[in-house]
C-alpha cells in the first residue's frame, strides 16, 4: 500500500481552466502539507494542515484553496489557471507537525498550456 | 524566504569515491533533515538531526551539524551509480507545521 497518494500523476490543462489535485495519507498521520516544486528543483511550502485544521499558508494566491475533508485526506483546487502555476506539486505528511520526517507523494505535473 | 542554501549545486563522481554536500540556513533550527528526490519521484527522508547533535550516521551516509556556523554536511561513502539523485536539506523551527527545504544538490555517480 502507497502510504501517500496523490492523483493524477500528470495534469495537462489550458490557462483559465480550475483543477483539482487529490491526496490521501494511510500512515495516522495528523498533518499534512502542499509542496510546489519548480523547473529549477526548488521545493516551496504552500500550506500545512493539522487534524483538518489550516495551519500554515505560504502567502500563496487565493486562486488556490485546500481543502481537508478528513486528516486522512489533504485536496487542492486551483482556479483560473495561469502558465506560472506549471510545476510538480508534492502532498506530504507527518506524525504531528512537530520536528519529524516527512512522508511525500509520488507529486502530480502540472503543465499549463 | 529561502532557509537552505546548498553547496554545490551539481556533483559529479566516479563510483566508489565519497560525496559530501553541504548546507547553510539562516536562523536558529529545532532539527536538521536530509531527503533524497530520484528523478521522476517524491522526496524520501533520509536521516533527521537535531539542534544539539553534532554528528549521525546511517549506514553509507553521515551527517554534521554545526549550529554555531548555521550549517551541515551530508557525506555519502563508496558511492553507487544507484546514489544517482538529488539531496536536499530540510530545516525545522521553533512552531514547527513548516518544513523548509534547500534548492538541493544533484549527484551524479558515473559507474
Amino acid at each position: 500500500d502507497t502510504a501517500v497518494s496523490q492523483t493524477p500523476k500528470y495534469l495537462v490543462t489550458q490557462m483559465g481552466n480550475d483543477k483539482s489535485i487529490k491526496c490521501e495519507q494511510n500512515l495516522g498521520h495528523d498533518t499534512m502539507y502542499w509542496y510546489k516544486q519548480d523547473s529549477k528543483k526548488f521545493l516551496k511550502i504552500m500550506f500545512s494542515y493539522n487534524n483538518k485544521e489550516l495551519i500554515i499558508n505560504e502567502t500563496v494566491p487565493n486562486r488556490f484553496s485546500p481543502k481537508s475533508p478528513d486528516k486522512a485526506h489533504l485536496n487542492l483546487h486551483i482556479n483560473s489557471l495561469e502558465l506560472g502555476d506549471s510545476a510538480v506539486y508534492f502532498c506530504a505528511s507527518s506524525q504531528s507537525g512537530v520536528g519529524e520526517k516527512l512522508f511525500f507523494g509520488s507529486g502530480t505535473q502540472l503543465s499549463v498550456l | 524566504s529561502q532557509q537552505g542554501e546548498e553547496d554545490p549545486q551539481a556533483l559529479s563522481i566516479q563510483e566508489g569515491e565519497n560525496a559530501t554536500m553541504n548546507c547553510s540556513y539562516k536562523t536558529s533550527i529545532n532539527n536538521l533533515q536530509w531527503y533524497r528526490q530520484n528523478s521522476g519521484r517524491g522526496l524520501v527522508h533520509l536521516i533527521l538531526i537535531r539542534s544539539n547533535e553534532r554528528e549521525k550516521h546511517s549506514g553509507r551516509l553521515r551527517v554534521t551539524l554545526d549550529t554555531s556556523k548555521k550549517s551541515s554536511s551530508l557525506l555519502i561513502t563508496a558511492s553507487r551509480a544507484a546514489d544517482t539523485a538529488s539531496y536536499f536539506c530540510a530545516t525545522d523551527h521553533t512552531g514547527g507545521f513548516k518544513t523548509i527545504f534547500g534548492a538541493g544538490t544533484r549527484l551524479f555517480v558515473k559507474a
